[in-house]
């Protein structure tokens, strides 16, 4: 069935580092896909989505790109910061309804 | 702003007992969604709505009912609460017309059951 695989965190990174959370998924057709972000104490945040291959979605300083070829939806940052302490989860959507969830990556921003 | 709100953030309950969490969103969405997160399985879907009194199950529906009289409101109902309940709840909405299918949050309620 349809599935998220997203990189086991935690992921802990100095300040201006760049950042790579990968993420590939199955799916069969041609699903939207997303990154969401939950900072401490809060709800999900959609953070950048995109619908078609080589479609790329961007948002706050990060970027993935859909890649049919290699089923990948790699999140990308090139300096990150203390405020993008948080944890960020890959998700498919593959039909009118439902969004399927990766288990999510904790990413940690030393200063 | 959308905002969707969680009756409670914190809450603990016996085993044995029932179960309310209630979710109101303000912006007129059609479609709401009742997820439980618990870690290193990120989110899985329980239930969802796709307008008032339509309900669907997810992919993990057992233990659960919900209720969906009112457009705004989306409750999840736990009939005899279990320790194996205690989670993080986080309700969802999101309008069937929105191009960009984004789905908005509430804060999560975490549950204990004892």
């Amino acid at each position: 069935g349809d599935s998220v695989t997203q990189m086991e965190g935690p992921v802990t990174l100095s300040e201006e580092a760049f950042l790579t959370i990968n993420c590939t998924y199955t799916a069969t057709g041609y699903p939207s896909l997303f990154w969401y972000v939950q900072y401490p104490g809060e709800g999900l945040q959609l953070l950048l989505k995109a619908t078609k291959a080589d479609d790329k979605g961007s948002n706050k300083g990060f970027e993935a790109t859909y890649r049919k070829e290699t089923t990948s939806f790699h999140l990308e940052k090139g300096s990150v910061q203390v405020s993008d302490s948080a944890v960020y989860f890959c998700a498919l959507k593959p039909s009118a309804s439902k969004i399927i969830f990766g288990s999510g990556t904790r990413l940690s921003i030393r200063p | 702003d959308v905002k969707v709100t969680q009756s409670s953030r914190y809450l603990v309950k016996r085993t044995g007992e029932k179960v309310f969490l209630e979710c109101v969103q303000d912006m007129d969405h059609e479609n709401m969604f009742w997820y439980r997160q618990d870690p290193g399985l990120g989110l899985r879907l329980i239930y969802f709505s796709y307008d008032v009194k339509m309900k669907e199950k997810g992919d993990i529906p057992e233990g659960y009912s919900v209720s969906r009289e009112k457009k705004e409101r989306f409750s999840l109902i736990l009939e005899s609460a279990s320790t194996n309940q205690t989670s993080m709840y986080l309700c969802a909405s999101r309008s069937s017309q929105d191009p960009k299918e984004t789905q908005y949050f509430g804060p999560g309620t975490r549950l204990l059951v004892l």
